[in-house]
């Protein structure tokens, strides 16, 4: 079973930051917390990871709270191609056995003009 | 990222006949690959994880003689469906996991059984 709560759905408007959350109150201290967004008929693709600090790359910003219980996924500037169903997954990595991932039912973002 | 490219990326097959699906890890060795599968408005389903030279682990539910896998490189592994049936009609996706953290998924399969 999925590890991870997510609200079903959100609307942001374009340009504007997009704030997704997530909770994961039972997260082990072994576990990474990992974002994919899935776009209608396509494979998911990989956002971010990251264990307990902040991460940022170029698509994405991780805050990941204190007590890692829960975390939020921020896309800078909303286009609407950033829509699609972001799957919040928590999972044990490291080595070439690295855990699997088990996605829940994610959110489904709508970026509207 | 890293690319992991699936063959066919669409596929019709008659009922009671077997369709291969191929997942290829084209710029890394990936010694675990995994299988998903998804249905219209569903999320995705993990149905094995397939290890470089030896047997698959089967999700719960999932049979092993129907969705046959085989991983027999680094860099290839194979779903196959036998005996199809119409209900088996599905998304299929595998995935890569680079030695380390991440895993990178393919574009997907769609399978239409007749």
């Amino acid at each position: 079973d999925a590890k991870t709560t997510q609200p079903p759905s959100m609307d942001c408007a374009e340009g504007r930051a997009a704030n997704l959350p997530c909770n994961h109150s039972t997260i082990s201290g072994n576990e990474y917390v990992y974002w994919y967004r899935q776009i209608h008929s396509q494979g998911p693709q990989y956002i971010i990871h990251g264990l307990k600090n902040n991460e940022t790359n170029e698509m994405a910003s991780l805050i990941i709270t204190e007590d890692r219980k829960s975390s939020t996924l921020i896309l800078p500037h909303a286009t609407l191609r950033d829509t699609a169903v972001y799957y919040c997954i928590v999972r044990v990595a490291g080595g070439n056995q690295g855990g699997k991932l088990i996605f829940g039912q994610g959110t489904e973002l709508s970026v509207k003009p | 990222g890293a690319v992991v490219s699936q063959h066919p990326s669409r596929v019709i097959c008659k009922s009671g006949t077997s369709v291969k699906i191929e997942c290829r890890s084209l710029d890394f060795q990936a010694t675990t690959m995994f299988w998903y599968r998804q249905f219209p408005k569903q999320s995705l389903m993990l149905m094995a994880t397939s290890n470089e030279g030896s047997k698959a682990t089967y999700e719960q539910g999932v049979e092993k003689d129907k969705f046959l896998i085989n991983h027999a490189s680094l860099t290839l592994s194979t779903l196959t469906v036998t005996s199809a049936h119409p209900e088996d009609s599905s998304f299929y996706i595998c995935s890569g996991l680079l030695p380390g953290n991440t895993i990178y998924f393919g574009e997907g399969s769609w399978l239409t059984v007749v």
